[in-house]
């Protein structure tokens, strides 16, 4: 599984657009780029999903440069119910089905 | 949106006694798995399941861990005699199809487990 870097935390305000980097220097050719979102007491909740370029879904944005040694995660007008942990996983199929979290970047909006 | 169940919420024990964790999958996914995460640490992976069997297993899935699928819409996690560093929040996922990295896994509430 390709190691992965992101911020430990974030502050934003409510209404504000949110991105969050994650590194990932030694992805392989068949991984995936996968964001998870996580409330307190709760499971982590799928977010987004990409391999290359730019994936937009009705929650956030994925944008995946060329080499795709990073990703960033953009979470549009966030609100404070966006207060959560995310992760940013990479891995293909040969993964096997491990999923393997780090630590996550703690976003925190404000009012 | 289809959700994954998990009862119950909390489970309180005493340290040496069995625990059973409950754990509906959405109906159609056939892949399982169990992940804990430890108050104020990463989420970790336990143990995935297809056909009726173990696929994987990380370290932490010792002999005191066990998973069965009794019937067909139940998937359970038992710990034969708990130990105080057992106390986490356990996670139950499921997903349509292997391969977790490129699959969507859905995540249930989690079980709160405190070993007194």
């Amino acid at each position: 599984l390709a190691k992965t870097t992101q911020p430990i935390s974030m502050d934003s305000y409510e209404g504000q657009e949110v991105n969050i980097t994650c590194s990932h220097n030694n992805i392989a050719t068949n991984d995936y780029i996968t964001w998870y979102q996580q409330f307190p007491s709760q499971g982590p909740r799928f977010i987004i999903q990409g391999y290359k370029t730019k994936v937009t879904n009705e929650v956030a944005s994925l944008f995946i440069p060329a080499d795709r040694k990073s990703s960033t995660l953009s979470l549009p007008r966030v609100s404070l119910s966006d207060t959560a942990v995310y992760y940013c996983l990479v891995g293909g199929d040969n993964a096997g089905n491990m999923l393997t979290f780090g630590g996550g970047t703690r976003l925190m909006v404000k009012p | 949106e289809p959700e994954v169940t998990q009862t119950p919420s909390h489970q309180v024990t005493q340290m040496g006694q069995e625990v059973i964790l409950r754990c509906v999958p959405i109906s159609n996914h056939l892949y399982f798995y169990w992940y804990r995460q430890i108050l104020g640490q990463k989420v970790e992976f336990l143990v995935s399941f297809y056909n009726n069997e173990i696929s994987e297993k990380s370290e932490i899935f010792d002999d005191q861990f066990s998973v069965e699928r009794p019937d067909g819409s139940n998937f359970t996690l038992k710990i034969r005699s708990t130990k105080l560093e057992d106390s986490a929040m356990y996670f139950c996922a499921s997903s349509g199809r292997q391969g977790a990295l490129s699959e969507k896994l859905f995540f249930g509430s989690g079980t709160q487990l405190s070993v007194l």
